[in-house]
């Protein structure tokens, strides 16, 4: 069956960059995309963007745009999302998923929380 | 970007009861509307995609319906497995947004 392995929970400073990682298993990697979405406490989901495995074509949300980075390993199926300059607010859960077509996000990965704080 | 708004924020029902979610677009999406399911601590959980159809092992009391603008998540007979935060999602065009979600209470 699909699974998506996150890295473990971090803690950074604001200022700092983080990088978090997604093994996928159970599919072919560089058939879908790796998306990334993130939740803030007691906030609802936030669309942070995707990368194709296929190609590395990404797509951020505006929001993140020029502070997210997302890459793939086909060698190893993983995806990382990179979030660098953080702020306090950026303290979330993010979460990778990936989107089958026509049926929306079928499969997450477990979470992993971000916390900033100085 | 499409604003999607959901209603109401929260509700409190009982075991047993209908319970009707509402998910507004701010602009068409056709029927690329999903919900998702989500328990506190947990990963969202797909429930619906293309606004009406269920993803496989989703209880039949799921239903969902609309198109457009308008859209909603009904869970007839609601079961205690069913109090979670229900999000509703459309996929039409980039950036993906979600709803605030609805978190559904034991009354």
């Amino acid at each position: 069956q699909v699974q998506l392995e996150q890295s473990g929970g971090e803690v950074r400073k604001p200022g700092a960059s983080v990088k978090v990682s997604c093994k996928a298993s159970g599919y072919t990697f560089s058939s879908y995309a790796v998306s990334w979405v993130r939740q803030a406490p007691g906030q609802g989901l936030e669309w942070m963007g995707f990368i194709r495995a296929s190609n590395g074509y990404t797509n951020y949300a505006q929001n993140f745009q020029g502070r997210v980075t997302m890459t793939t390993d086909t060698s190893t199926s993983t995806g990382y999302m990179e979030l660098r300059s953080l702020r306090t607010d950026d303290t979330a859960v993010y979460y990778c998923a990936r989107e089958t077509p026509y049926s929306g996000y079928t499969d997450w990965g477990q979470g992993t929380p971000v916390t900033v704080s100085s | 970007d499409i604003q999607m708004t959901q209603s109401p924020s929260s509700l409190s029902a009982s075991v047993g009861d209908r319970v009707t979610i509402t998910c507004r677009a701010s602009q068409s999406v056709s029927i690329s509307l999903n919900w998702y399911q989500q328990k506190p601590g947990k990963a969202p959980k797909p429930l619906i995609y293309g606004s009406s159809t269920l993803h496989s092992g989703v209880p039949s009391r799921f239903s969902g319906s609309g198109s457009g603008t308008e859209f909603t998540l009904t869970i007839n007979s609601l079961q205690p497995e069913d109090f979670a935060t229900y999000h509703c999602q459309q996929s039409h065009s980039t950036p993906l947004t979600f709803g605030a979600g609805t978190k559904v209470e034991i009354k």
